[in-house]
């Protein structure tokens, strides 16, 4: 297993305002990925974070309102820029081993837009 | 595109009954498979994995795994009052990134 630390745990922001969300991991893991949550959906993928290069992105998100950093194997943030209130959601950080292990999720990040 | 899907429920079922959670899917090539536990305002714990056919048991938890059908199953024993919760299946393959089911509800009453 992994001990992810998702932080922050809750945020209220102001419309048109930036948010950044950090996750880190307490070793060194091959795959990490950022998910959203909206109230009582499944989770929607945003976006794998790659080691040393640029986030893969899924269809219908893009790196100008989700920038996402990785610097190193334990390490990762999920911006979520110029904030509307459709962005309110649950956001949570997952990472795996590859090879189709487990995955393992952060405490979740709730953000409300205001 | 990979689908995965699971009855939204709510599954309701009396405390000691046998819940039975089903997750069917669309990609042959799938590997691996896992149902995650979500309490509400919680992220989601994996409670199990499965990899080949058959059945896999811990505790009161078996998991059943069908590749044939595309059917992956949670059985959940002895249901108590604490298993309520929404139960996501999640399912991956040749691309190591899971595809994960919107989640069936269980509610267990006393």
């Amino acid at each position: 297993s992994a001990v992810i630390s998702q932080k922050p745990s809750r945020d209220i922001c102001q419309r048109g305002t930036s948010l950044t969300i950090q996750c880190q991991v307490d070793s060194q893991v091959t795959m990490m990925f950022w998910y959203r949550q909206q109230p009582g959906q499944s989770l929607t993928l945003i976006a794998t974070a790659n080691q040393g290069s640029e986030a893969t992105y899924e269809s219908g998100f893009v790196i100008d309102k989700f920038p996402i950093s990785r610097p190193n194997l334990t390490f990762s943030t999920l911006t979520v820029s110029n904030m509307s209130p459709e962005d309110s959601s649950i956001y949570l950080c997952s990472v795996d081993k590859g090879m189709n292990t487990e995955a393992f999720f952060g405490q979740g990040t709730r953000l409300t837009v205001v | 595109q990979k689908e995965v899907e699971q009855n939204s429920g709510p599954l309701s079922v009396p405390e000691g009954a046998i819940a039975s959670l089903n997750c069917t899917y669309s990609d042959r090539g799938s590997q691996s498979f896992f149902w995650y536990r979500q309490y509400s305002g919680k992220s989601p714990e994996l409670i199990m994995s499965i990899y080949s056919n058959g059945d896999k048991e811990d505790g009161r938890f078996t998991a059943q795994l069908n590749k044939a059908s595309q059917y992956v199953s949670l059985l959940i024993r002895d249901s108590q009052p604490s298993d309520s919760a929404t139960y996501l299946c999640a399912v991956s393959g040749g691309s190591y990134i899971p595809t994960f089911g919107r989640g069936t509800s269980l509610i267990v009453h006393p």
